[in-house]
């Protein structure tokens, strides 16, 4: 069973302050792909990144960063700089398998990040 | 482009009505989704279809009835629905690789179903 883990259910930080965000994962399958998606207050699930377990090369995109570490199965985010519009849900999410009949993704609990001006 | 659509963004029924709910892309995706999110929980996955045929029902409730009537559309038929089916129902889309590659899956903005 595959399970992922967000032990932070709320962050609350003043703008301009960096932000990480933990997940630890669990899965049994050799292939996987890790996944960080945003959820603000509409409710779209916006797409953020994307890992493969058999990458571990860690990047930065902007002010968004990754720490993808197989030995502790955790993949991190980090924000810098944060922004009011970075206050959103975020949900990071695993899919495993070599699968072709579409993907399912199981969802951390998600963390709620508030970012005050 | 990354747009999934979804239509309507809000509704509320009553437990005998019977509504829609419809989702389109026009990525070129072979995958599509179906998700329910309660409040202040994560998405849960309720129906896959890939090449417009169902791969995957998360054991649902007949009362939700999936349609795929070609590879841009995806609806969601809802009959006899109770009020603990109240919901943000989130609708996604991925590109298919037969091989060995998860792809992303692309969300809507989602229905937000309110059942009385």
């Amino acid at each position: 069973a595959q399970k992922v883990t967000q032990a932070q259910t709320e962050i609350s930080v003043v703008e301009k302050e960096d932000v990480t965000l933990d997940c630890v994962y669990e899965t049994r399958d050799t292939t996987y792909y890790l996944f960080w998606y945003k959820q603000p207050p509409s409710g779209e699930l916006v797409f953020l990144i994307r890992r493969n377990s058999f990458d571990e090369q860690n990047e930065i995109s902007g002010r968004y960063s990754w720490n993808f570490q197989k030995s502790t199965s955790s993949f991190n985010f980090t924000i810098t700089a944060s922004q009011v519009v970075d206050s959103a849900v975020y949900f990071c999410a695993l899919s495993g398998g070599l699968k072709a009949a579409g993907n399912k993704l199981t969802f951390g609990g998600g963390t709620r990040v508030l970012v005050k001006p | 482009d990354t747009e999934v659509t979804q239509t309507p963004k809000h509704l509320v029924m009553g437990m005998t009505n019977k509504k829609s709910l419809k989702c389109e892309q026009h990525m070129g995706h072979r995958a599509m989704y179906w998700y329910k999110q309660k409040a202040k929980k994560p998405p849960e996955l309720m129906f896959v279809y890939s090449y417009e045929k169902l791969s995957i029902n998360e054991s649902v409730p007949s009362r939700f009835s999936p349609e795929c009537p070609n590879s841009s559309l995806l609806n969601l038929h809802l009959h006899a629905l109770q009020p603990e089916d109240s919901a943000l129902y989130l609708c996604a889309s991925s590109r298919l690789d037969r091989g060995r590659i998860q792809e992303t899956q692309y969300f809507g903005p989602g229905t937000r179903l309110l059942v009385l």
